[in-house]
């Protein structure tokens, strides 16, 4: 069935480097967003991607979603301490028969060395 | 505040006896779900509603029971708990169904079934 693939699973970097987790699914999406969820906390939406090639930025964090609507990644430049947590992408099915469904990435857990 | 409470946040039972862990959102959101998150497992949705008195299977529903006869509340029912169900959950909302939404979480229930 329809699925979600996130990787990586894990990645520790030293802060001022960048970071990038990339979610593919299987078949095309509707629309996919992006949550954060610090250590011991719940989820917190980031941000919606629904056109096609989109692109968004927040800051250090950049968005995109592929040609296709099938793929997304989130990039962040120049990691700070405070960008620690785990990155998981939600996407969202435009199939007639599992319209609506949700499919949720497992993940990349962010580690950041000072 | 605008807010999706979870009580309790820790619950340590034993196999076999019924527990309900309540959920309410003051935004009168008209979707609410459930979901558990295991290591290396990510989110998984157990129910959802759609509206008061409509509720729907999401990819973990067995064991658990959930009823929606008020906007505000979605309790989650474990009828008979099981050690398989120790687990974090987690409670949601958004205005609609989460086609173009995000998703307010709540803070999580930590639940440990010996």
């Amino acid at each position: 069935g329809q699925q979600v693939m996130q990787i990586p699973q894990y990645q520790h970097v030293q802060e001022g480097e960048d970071f990038t987790t990339y979610c593919n699914s299987s078949t095309t999406l509707s629309n996919i967003q992006w949550y954060k969820q610090r250590p011991g906390g719940h989820p917190v939406f980031l941000i919606q991607l629904v056109k096609s090639g989109e692109v968004k930025k927040q800051k250090r964090l950049t968005f995109q979603f592929g040609e296709a609507k099938k793929n997304s990644s989130l990039h962040i430049t120049a990691t700070q301490t405070t960008d620690v947590g785990t990155y998981f992408c939600v996407g969202i099915s435009d199939r007639g028969s599992t319209l609506g469904r949700l499919y949720f990435g497992r993940g990349t857990q962010l580690t950041v060395w000072p | 505040e605008a807010q999706v409470t979870q009580n309790p946040r820790y619950l340590i039972t034993v196999t076999g006896k019924k527990l309900t862990v309540t959920c309410s959102q003051n935004m009168n959101h008209e979707y609410m779900s459930w979901y558990r998150q295991d290591p290396g497992l990510g989110l998984r949705q157990i129910y959802y509603s759609m509206n008061v008195e409509v509720t729907d299977k999401g990819d973990v529903p067995e064991g658990y029971k959930v009823s929606r006869k008020e906007k505000r509340n979605f309790p989650l029912i474990l009828e008979s708990p099981s050690p398989n169900q120790t687990s974090l959950y987690f409670c949601a909302s958004s205005f609609r169904q989460p086609f173009q939404e995000t998703q307010y979480f709540g803070p999580g229930t930590r639940l440990l079934v010996l």
